[in-house]
């Protein structure tokens, strides 16, 4: 059975002060793995895809990485409106998307 | 372009009633998923409809949940004689096909409220 664990479960950083946000996952031939952004009140927003080890994406201030087993999200220099929940998914040969419980992000300025 | 979008925004309803939960997919997306979100929970998957193919409802919590998708485009997921077990918010998304690792995209979703 497909699994996605992400850790920390909520993270509060000052502006400015950067961290990692993990996923660990577990599935049978994986076929892409996948970042979103939640906003309260919102539906997810796409991120990033990444399709093998060793792969890393950027966009502004995140980085996406991936492992065999698991996938890190970088924030270099967070400001407060990157605060949000981050969802990481996974999509195997079992076609479906299971997706992670999120790590919620608070950024103060 | 138009994203995804889903009606009503929120619904609130007495326990037994049955729901209508409305999404239209971005033009041209031939696969679409239906998810429920729980208060501080993940993605709960549902159903997903691929193109004329048989829909995937592997993930429908019980017989009292279905969903249809009219030419290829607009959603509809019904829960008959709802239960306060199933206040959430239900999300839809869209993507390009289901072959491919191809990124989904989700609209707002639906708060539901069973009272």
């Amino acid at each position: 059975e497909d699994q996605v664990t992400q850790s920390p479960e909520a993270l509060r950083l000052q502006e400015g002060e950067s961290s990692s946000l993990n996923c660990s996952y577990t599935v049978s031939g994986l076929r892409g793995l996948f970042w979103y952004r939640q906003d309260p009140g919102k539906g997810p927003e796409f991120l990033f895809t990444l399709y093998s080890a060793g792969e890393e994406k950027e966009k502004e201030r995140l980085k996406a990485t991936l492992t065999k087993k698991e996938s890190f999200l970088h924030i270099t220099a967070p400001k407060p409106e990157d605060s949000a929940t981050y969802l990481c998914a996974v999509r195997g040969y079992g076609q479906n998307f299971v997706f992670g419980p999120g790590t919620r992000l608070s950024v103060l300025p | 372009g138009a994203g995804v979008s889903q009606s009503p925004s929120n619904k609130v309803t007495e326990k037994g009633k049955d729901v209508e939960l409305r999404c239209d997919p971005i033009s041209g997306h031939t696969a679409l998923y239906w998810y429920r979100q729980s208060l501080g929970q993940g993605l709960e998957f549902l159903i997903y409809f691929q193109g004329n193919s048989a829909p995937d409802k592997s993930g429908l919590p019980s017989d009292r949940f279905s969903a249809e998708r009219t030419g290829g485009s607009v959603s509809t997921l019904t829960i008959q004689r709802t239960q306060q077990e199933d206040s959430a918010v239900y999300l839809c998304a869209s993507s390009l096909a289901r072959q491919g690792p191809y990124e989904q995209y989700f609209g707002p979703g639906t708060r539901l409220t069973v009272t």
